[in-house]
């Protein structure tokens, strides 16, 4: 069973702007995890944030972790076409010693 | 070496094949992964490995079955597959198993005819 779900399913922005994924998850967790794929490729690790985090950056990436509403968000600033991907939030429920994948986010960047 | 190397890219096999996919890190992780990918949907655990042997099998069917030879290498034996589980196939390696960050592989694209 899926742990996360994610808001929009799909994204489509104009080259330049800011872009804003949300993730949901049901079970207490230790730390959750954001992934990039491009098309048919393999995931790219972009941050972790721990439970007693609320806000990272890196970069262009900004995450923020709300363990009472069970939610993150991923921003993205300044969006550029190679930006264009799907993105993935990753969960460890507590005592399952593995990672479960949200549904992700289609994200199109356009020129 | 920081990466996860999986072969091959591409494979097409009839129903009644045998065949394998291979996946090797040289990072040192002791845990490797395999996950079984639908298009436009999240990937999928099917097994993992930790210090070479298996911890998680999610109820994969039996005509899946993985094999971790040493601390480096993770196999996916295929046997009498269905159409149905024509997908991407990727490989993933963390330093320990659990919620580390997983490095992958670019997969390998399988189709059943």
């Amino acid at each position: 069973s899926q742990q996360g779900e994610e808001d929009p399913q799909a994204l489509s922005i104009q080259e330049g702007e800011n872009a804003t994924m949300n993730c949901s998850y049901k079970t207490s967790i230790n730390n959750l995890q954001w992934y990039r794929q491009n098309s048919g490729r393999g995931l790219v690790h972009l941050i972790l944030i721990r439970s007693n985090e609320r806000e990272k950056h890196s970069g262009r990436l900004r995450v923020t972790l709300d363990t009472s509403k069970k939610s993150s968000s991923l921003l993205i600033t300044a969006s550029r076409a190679a930006d264009t991907a799907s993105y993935f939030c990753a969960t460890d429920p507590q005592g399952a010693q593995k990672l479960v994948f949200g549904q992700g986010t289609r994200l199109t960047i356009n020129p | 070496d920081t990466e996860v190397t999986q072969t091959p890219k591409h494979l097409v096999m009839g129903m009644t094949n045998k065949k394998s996919l291979k996946c090797e890190q040289h990072m040192g992780h002791r845990a490797m992964y395999w996950y079984k990918q639908k298009a436009k949907k999240p990937p999928e655990l099917m097994f993992v490995y930790s210090y070479e042997k298996l911890s998680i099998n999610e109820s994969v069917p039996s005509r899946f079955s993985p094999e971790c030879p040493n601390s480096s290498l993770l196999n996916l034996h295929l046997h009498a597959l269905q159409p149905e589980d024509s997908a991407l196939y990727l490989c993933a390696s963390s330093q320990e198993a659990g919620a580390n960050v997983l490095t992958f592989g670019a997969g390998s694209r399988l189709t059943v005819l």
